[in-house]
């Protein structure tokens, strides 16, 4: 059973493009993320979602943008791509109470922008 | 947010216990030290995490010092599977019931045959 899926795994596109990259968690959590892990290996935040509330990280460029259909659903949208977008993305999910630093993480997609 | 640090990198013989610190001077009262690991490209996972007090589960035991300010995170029998890069990461309350963690570079640790 897979808890948190993300789609497509590999995305290949060229600049000025706009993408979606698909997030489903079956854990029933009320929380889900996005994550960025560039070249250099860094894993930063990108997003919080919970309850139709959003917290945006602030360094995260207004292409951006995330969308949940649903509270098992966070789909992130960019649109205008540029090179630098290249990177892995990990979608991630967790449950306000009990241990909610327990994220869940996805598999990744990894986008390389030509 | 607390900031990190770990060594690059660590050596560990399999069977043998895999020690790896983390140094969390500025860490505030109400946050908790947890613990990731990422094997190769996967996403990371959750080994562990604690607030004061020693913990322990199926994975992993968390020593945290008294005064906070750092913490070892032990593989008691290390096997091949555990070469990963483990992730020392605060967690604070980001608001709207989320916690986002604070990823640093981590500690790429080799467990060698």
């Amino acid at each position: 059973d897979t808890a948190v899926s993300q789609t497509p795994k590999y995305l290949v596109t060229q600049m000025g493009n706009d993408k979606s990259i698909k997030c489903e968690q079956n854990l029933g959590h009320d929380t889900m993320y996005w994550y960025k892990q560039d070249s250099k290996k860094f894993l930063k935040i990108m997003f919080s979602y919970n309850n139709k509330e959003l917290i945006i990280n602030e360094t995260v460029p207004n292409r951006f943008s995330p969308k949940s259909p649903d509270k098992a659903h966070l789909n992130l949208h960019i649109n205008s791509l540029e090179l630098g977008d290249s990177a892995v993305y990990f979608c991630a999910s967790s449950q306000m109470s009990g241990a909610p630093g327990e994220q869940f993480f996805g598999p990744g997609t990894r986008l390389t922008v030509l | 947010d607390a900031k990190t640090t770990q060594p690059p990198s660590m050596d560990c013989a399999e069977g043998r216990a895999a020690n790896l610190p983390c140094n969390h001077s500025t860490i505030s009262g109400n946050e908790y030290v947890y613990w990731y690991r990422q094997i190769h490209s996967q996403g990371p996972q959750y080994i562990i995490h604690g607030l004061k007090n020693n913990e322990t589960n199926e994975m992993a035991s968390l020593i945290i010092t008294e005064d906070r300010k750092s913490s070892t995170l032990i593989l008691p029998h290390a096997t091949l599977r555990d070469t990963a890069v483990y992730y020392c990461t605060p967690r604070a309350y980001s608001g709207a019931g989320s916690y986002q963690l604070t990823f640093g570079k981590g500690t790429k640790l080799s467990v060698i045959p």
